[in-house]
């Protein structure tokens, strides 16, 4: 089992560029969670999902938006890139009211 | 909203001292309870974890915590720390019926010299 997975690894944006960061799972996790992580501020969550079809906003939603088409991928989206994005971003999945399991995580840039 | 409390930002310990970390957290209810590490480089990894029962609870590498409710403290600890063991370290806490979200602390770098 790979666990989760996270494309791409490293990337670089210049500023109002759009990307989107893909997590992957394959131990049939009906949640699942996106974080972004900087410095002194631990990690913080930016959307959620509790299953196929359905996302909600966590601490730190703006500027970002998600999709959850499968089960197993959550797609985070960057509509249009600020400096202020740039961060390490790690996907997360769990069964409801267990343990999360993280990805690799994903270090992007915005210049 | 509750919040959680890593008082330690930077710890500094010598090879085979002992280690104890601190994790405060502000929330009424039942809690789970969780410590995860992060290696240099590396994703979130789960130390141990506390749903209920033993308040003491063992986690992997030696580490353990004790849950204090009336404290509102889930202290990490280990008796002998090696050079292995430099990373950042997370307290999180997350609160029934919320999705089984996760509020993290900002985490304690510990630093291991040999």
């Amino acid at each position: 089992n790979a666990g989760v997975t996270q494309t791409p690894k490293f990337r670089v944006l210049k500023t109002g560029q759009s990307m989107t960061l893909l997590c992957a799972q394959d131990m049939n996790h009906e949640y699942m969670y996106w974080y972004r992580q900087d410095p002194g501020m631990g990690l913080r969550l930016i959307h959620y999902s509790v299953g196929e079809g359905t996302t909600a906003k966590g601490e730190v939603p703006d500027g970002y938006n998600v999709s959850r088409l499968k089960k197993q991928n959550f797609l985070l989206g960057l509509e249009s890139a600020a400096p202020s994005q740039t961060s390490v971003y790690f996907c997360a999945s769990s069964f409801g009211g267990r343990e999360q399991f993280f990805g690799p995580g994903t270090r992007l840039t915005v210049l | 909203a509750q919040s959680v409390s890593q008082h330690n930002h930077h710890v500094i310990l010598s090879e085979a001292a002992s280690l104890e970390l601190g994790c405060n957290y502000s929330y009424g209810g039942t809690v789970n309870l969780f410590w995860y590490v992060q290696y240099p480089g590396q994703h979130l990894q789960l130390l141990l974890k506390y749903f209920s029962g033993d308040p003491l609870v063992k986690g992997i590498k030696g580490f353990e915590a004790e849950f204090i409710k009336s404290k509102f403290s889930f202290n990490l600890r280990k008796p002998s720390v090696q050079w292995s063991d430099t990373a950042e370290y997370f307290c999180a806490v997350m609160t029934t019926g919320t999705a089984s979200k996760l509020t993290f602390g900002t985490g304690t770098r510990l630093q291991v010299t040999l």
